[in-house]
Parts: C-alpha cells; sequence; structure tokens
C-alpha cells in the first residue's frame, strides 16, 4: 500500500517568510507524528497528533511553529517568520496505535532552507 | 529535547562481518525502535521491541530491549553492502526519543 507521503520535497525560502509543509499519512493511521532533523543528528520530537487534535506538542520550538490535522488524516506544519535556522528536513511518520502498537512509519522529508 | 546515546558512532567493517551496536539512557522506556536511513530519505523501521528482555529478529537483524529497559543493542549478521546507512534508535517514553546515529560502511 501507499505509504506516508510529504510535499514538497524541497522548499527554499526567504528569511522571514511563512511556509506551509504537507503530510499525509498512511490511510487509518490515528497518530501523526511530525520531527525535525538537522544535518548529522537524529530526528528531534516537534509534535504528535491522536486524531485531529494534538496531543503533545512539546517539541515545538516556540510559537512561529504550528501544525493542524484538520480532518483526522491530512497534516499541516506552518512556520511564520522563518529564520535561518529553522533550515533542516522535516519528518512525517504515522502509526496505527492500536493494541499497544507504537511503529511509526516515515514519509522521505520535506528539506527546508531558509536563505 | 533529550536524544539517548548510541556507540560506536561510526563503523567501518569488511563486507561478511557481524555488526553490534547499541544506544543508551538514562531514562526508562516502554518501547524501543530501530530505524536505518539512508541519504535524502525517511528512516525505514527494522524493529520494533516491547518488552524488557525481549530478543526480536528480521533477517539478519537481530535486536534485544535491556533488561533495566535504559537500553538497546542491534546486531547485524554476515553484513552486505546494501547494509551500508545510518542506524538509529529510538526509546518511547510518553513521546519518542531518537539516538545520535550510528554511521555504517561495508567495505566489499
Amino acid at each position: 500500500g501507499a505509504g506516508v507521503s510529504q510535499t514538497p520535497s524541497n522548499k527554499v525560502t526567504e528569511k522571514g517568510k511563512y511556509v506551509e509543509l504537507r503530510c499525509d499519512p498512511i490511510s487509518g493511521h490515528t497518530a501523526l507524528y511530525w520531527y525535525r532533523q538537522s544535518l548529522g543528528q537524529g530526528p528531534e520530537f516537534l509534535i504528535y497528533f491522536q486524531g485531529t487534535g494534538a496531543a503533545d506538542d512539546s517539541g515545538l520550538p516556540n510559537d512561529r511553529f504550528f501544525a493542524v490535522r484538520p480532518e483526522g488524516s491530512v497534516s499541516t506544519l506552518k512556520i511564520q517568520r522563518t529564520e535561518r535556522g529553522d533550515s533542516a528536513v522535516y519528518l512525517c511518520a504515522s502509526s496505527i496505535h492500536g493494541g499497544g502498537a507504537y511503529e511509526q512509519y516515515f514519509g522521505p522529508g520535506t528539506r527546508l532552507t531558509v536563505t | 529535547g533529550q536524544q539517548l546515546n548510541q556507540s560506536p558512532q561510526s563503523m567501518f567493517i569488511q563486507e561478511g562481518e557481524d555488526v553490534s551496536m547499541n544506544c543508551t539512557s538514562s531514562s526508562i522506556f516502554n518501547t524501543w525502535l530501530w530505524y536505518k536511513q539512508d541519504p535524502g530519505e525517511g528512516p525505514v523501521l527494522l524493529i520494533a521491541l516491547y518488552k524488557a528482555g525481549e530478543l526480536t529478529s528480521n533477517g539478519r537483524l537481530t535486536a534485544q530491549f535491556g533488561i533495566t529497559r535504559k537500553d538497546s543493542f542491534l546486531n547485524i549478521s554476515a553484513s552486505i553492502p546494501s547494509d551500508v546507512g545510518i542506524y538509529f534508535c529510538a526509546g518511547r517514553s510518553g513521546q519518542f526519543y531518537f539516538g545520535t546515529g550510528t554511521s555504517l560502511t561495508v567495505i566489499p
């Protein structure tokens, strides 16, 4: 079946601009995660959705970052007033989260470059 | 955020050799996941572990959930060139925390 998809694959934006990154999870997966990965590092947790609601947003670095999942499927990560330090690969993962299963399946990521 | 300590940081091995890597934390985790990531791609799930002491295999890969619940181990037997990549562990305590990665190079 189809895996997690993310668009765009690459995004270059100027400092101060607004960007949206999209994630399409695996069909039927109720849990959706956003991570940020800097070069040479492991993924860093940003936010986790269970259905439509954000169950844990403790990883969002500041109020410039916001994410939504209005219908419990597709999610959008929004970054306002981008800064050069926001440059990273943004990864999305989905999980069934049923019966104690927590396996997360990742998309290919969106590489964000802020110039 | 918290990151788990993985070792070794990098490995250079001959094709056919076995590989061992581990992941340690100061916190207790309820789930351990192991991933492999190739350049420019997202991490691919290799093995999931749910119980302390659990030993799980996936082909040539074997992973163990440490009995203290603060560590996990991944072994790869008879390495082949396509095993090249970066291996990450991830532990769950509420959210998931990822390790710093082990870069594996296999020399044919």
